[in-house]
């Protein structure tokens, strides 16, 4: 299974900051790479997809970028309601896996 | 409107058996991959099942195979989870997930999720 590890766990910003949370795949899963926000007792709503396709709907100051086994996930001037977790998920094979997780509080 | 609604959720002794059910409306399931994806309360998401919406493949997390069960009933527009055998280990919140890519080969990314079913293995 391929492995997604992400940095930081945990994070803690101010509203206005530019923050960046980083993935990184076991091996290389081309571009295949998503991720999702979830706030608490929520379901995950999707953000970015293919690495740094931004899912209609979605605020422009979110960003992906990344391939091969690196990827990270910007958020531009931070907005209150930007809290939550962040997961990244690989779909390069089966069993897709999810990295651990980032926390953020603003 | 696309919304999903999952029900069947609830207490269950170790070995025994429930079925998850997700009703789906403003998009056909058949047209669509969909998953089952499930989280430990205050834990990390993990996959579990999937089937496409091209053939109706199924494809099962290694920790889940030969134990749970997913299907589709077109007529009722609906997505299945059946659990057999559950284990302490599967107790978590299920959450259904659509994957818009209705042909692909499996399970790419996730747009719209239910407001998931919390499951408890519990003697």
């Amino acid at each position: 299974d391929i492995q997604m590890t992400q940095s930081p766990s945990s994070l803690s910003a101010s509203v206005g900051d530019r923050i960046t949370i980083t993935c990184q795949a076991s091996q290389d899963i081309s571009k295949y790479l998503n991720w999702y926000q979830q706030k608490p007792g929520k379901a995950p709503k999707l953000l970015i997809y293919d690495a740094s396709n931004l899912e209609t709907g979605v605020p422009s100051r979110f960003s992906g970028s990344g391939s091969g086994t690196n990827f990270s996930c910007t958020v531009n001037s931070l907005q209150p309601e930007d809290i939550g977790t962040y997961y990244c998920q690989q779909y390069d094979n089966v069993p897709i896996t999810f990295g651990q997780g980032t926390r953020l509080e603003i | 409107e696309v919304q999903m609604l999952e029900s069947g959720g609830g207490l269950v002794q170790p070995g025994g058996s429930l079925r998850l059910s997700c009703a789906a409306s403003g998009f056909t399931v058949r047209s669509y991959g969909m998953s089952w994806v499930r989280q430990v309360p205050g834990k990390g998401l993990e996959w579990v099942s999937h089937i496409t919406g091209t053939g109706g493949i199924t494809y099962y997390a290694d920790s889940v195979k030969g134990r749970l069960t997913i299907s589709r009933d077109n007529s009722k527009n609906t997505l299945y989870l059946q659990m057999n055998n559950l284990r302490a280990e599967d107790t978590a919140v299920y959450y259904c997930a659509r994957d818009p890519q209705g042909s692909s080969s499996w399970p790419y990314y996730f747009d719209y999720w239910g407001q998931g079913t919390l499951v408890t293995v519990s003697s």
